[in-house]
């Protein structure tokens, strides 16, 4: 089955404890992209990875990082947790990093919570 | 300053009736735009598309129309059915900076039976 798969699915974590949330997809996508989303302000970019080890800033990158380097993982690392980054997060995949030639396909969210 | 905006948090309608999603947003450089649908405790997942070539685009009950001068799209669901409340998000991208994708706050459609 096609699908993008987040872990951990729901975390509660204290501010400073480094953490990563891994994104796999299965479906040989180049381009991944990370989101999160808070009440009222949708859905924003983190980072986004055009290709292996091709990645770049989204809006709201501050206190996050990323890496490429298999196509098909993309983990999103906090070095340094604090509490406004408490929010739930998207890791989705596109067939091609060219916007116009189809759909973001998104894994099932990684809801954090940092005390 | 939010490029892509969903002015209705809620809309709620009858079961049958049409459903109406607005969209607007600011940067001449968008030219595909994108709306998924997202229930509660999944991601979202993708409904329809319209590139700006076209004005509009249907799929079944799903008909996305894309005005470019008012830079204003909509959703159009006809019959809405009580399956189809949901979150409805809008997004836009150009090729310009095409890994950027970038999306609206959301209006969440209740359809009451």
């Amino acid at each position: 089955e096609a699908q993008v798969t987040q872990n951990p699915r729901y975390l509660i974590t204290v501010t400073g404890k480094k953490l990563t949330v891994t994104c796999s997809q299965n479906m040989n996508h180049e381009y991944m992209s990370w989101y999160r989303q808070d009440p009222g302000l949708g859905l924003r970019q983190i980072y986004y990875s055009m290709n292996v080890e091709v990645t770049d800033k989204g809006d709201v990158p501050e206190g996050y990082k990323v890496s490429r380097k298999e196509k098909r993982n993309f983990p999103l690392i906090l070095e340094s947790p604090s509490p406004n980054q408490t929010s739930l997060y998207f890791c989705a995949s596109r067939t091609s990093w060219v916007a116009n030639t189809g759909e973001l396909f998104f894994g099932e969210g990684s809801r954090l919570t940092v005390l | 300053d939010q490029q892509v905006k969903q002015n209705s948090p809620s809309l709620s309608v009858q079961e049958g009736r049409i459903s109406i999603l607005n969209c607007d947003y600011t940067n001449s450089m968008f030219d595909y735009f994108l709306w998924y649908k997202k229930y509660p405790a999944e991601g979202p997942t993708f409904l329809i598309s319209i590139s700006s070539i076209k004005d509009k685009n249907e799929d079944g009950r799903f008909t996305v129309f894309l005005n470019k001068s008012a830079k204003h799209l909509s959703l159009h669901i006809v019959p809405s059915q009580p399956g189809d409340s949901a979150v409805y998000f809008c997004a836009a991208s150009g090729d310009t900076n095409a890994g950027k994708s970038t999306f609206g706050d959301g209006t969440t459609l209740t359809v009451k039976p």
